[in-house]
């Protein structure tokens, strides 16, 4: 089955900086990575998704990044404020036609620090 | 708009215990999914149905059982807990295909 690994587990940065989380995925076959946001005590929100025939995909402040080659995907938030303060999970996806069988990595802490 | 609502948000079992959890989406979404959450572990897929009428496992069924009662609802069902099964568990629903999973906010679940 599938395998996702997420780096790093925990990042501080400072606000206005770039923040950066990366991460692998081992079956050819996915085609779908989506990117959730969870906030203390709230179940994951979709931030944002790309899919295997886009490369790079922006969202204002997020933009996320495929490379199929190397079976990598990166989320880049830009000059981060105190709210994006959260876990972060990325996620990967085989097409199956009928439901996405999600499979999620470890998480991200990110804090935003004044 | 509700979207994904989830029943208890918190409970506390004793082993061997038995209990149902409950969700239901007004998305009119066909697909419905069960995850687990553990510290460290990201959420791992329990069950899922694709539509109403079938229902499949995912990476963790074991000691699950769950039912597709209609489109809107998938219910839960741990016929008898143990410790192990202490964890926060999400329902969460999308439209067929590859699509954007909507998570609802959780149950709790504590199993002594």
């Amino acid at each position: 089955g599938e395998n996702v690994e997420q780096h790093p587990s925990t990042l501080s940065v400072q606000e206005g900086d770039s923040a950066v989380i990366k991460c692998t995925y081992s079956d050819s076959a996915s085609n779908y990575f989506p990117w959730y946001k969870q906030e203390l005590g709230k179940g994951p929100q979709l931030i944002i998704d790309i899919r295997s025939n886009v490369g790079e995909k922006k969202d204002q402040r997020i933009a996320v990044t495929l490379n199929k080659t190397a079976k990598h995907f990166s989320l880049h938030i830009t000059e981060t404020q105190p709210e994006d303060s959260a876990v972060y999970f990325c996620a990967a996806s085989p097409y199956t036609g009928t439901a996405s069988k999600l499979t999620f990595g470890t998480g991200t802490r990110l804090q935003v620090t004044l | 708009n509700a979207g994904v609502t989830q029943t208890p948000k918190f409970q506390v079992l004793k082993t061997g215990q038995s209990m149902t959890l409950q969700c239901a989406q007004d998305m009119n979404h066909n697909s419905m999914y069960w995850y687990r959450q553990d510290p460290g572990m990201g959420l791992r897929l329990i069950y899922y149905s694709a539509s109403e009428g079938t229902t499949d496992k995912g990476e963790v069924p074991n000691g699950y059982n769950v039912s597709r009662l209609n489109k809107r609802e998938f219910s839960l069902r741990l016929e008898s807990a143990a410790p192990s099964q202490t964890s926060v568990y999400f329902c969460a629903s999308a439209p067929p295909g590859n699509q954007p999973q909507h998570f609802g906010d959780g149950t709790r679940l504590s199993i002594l």
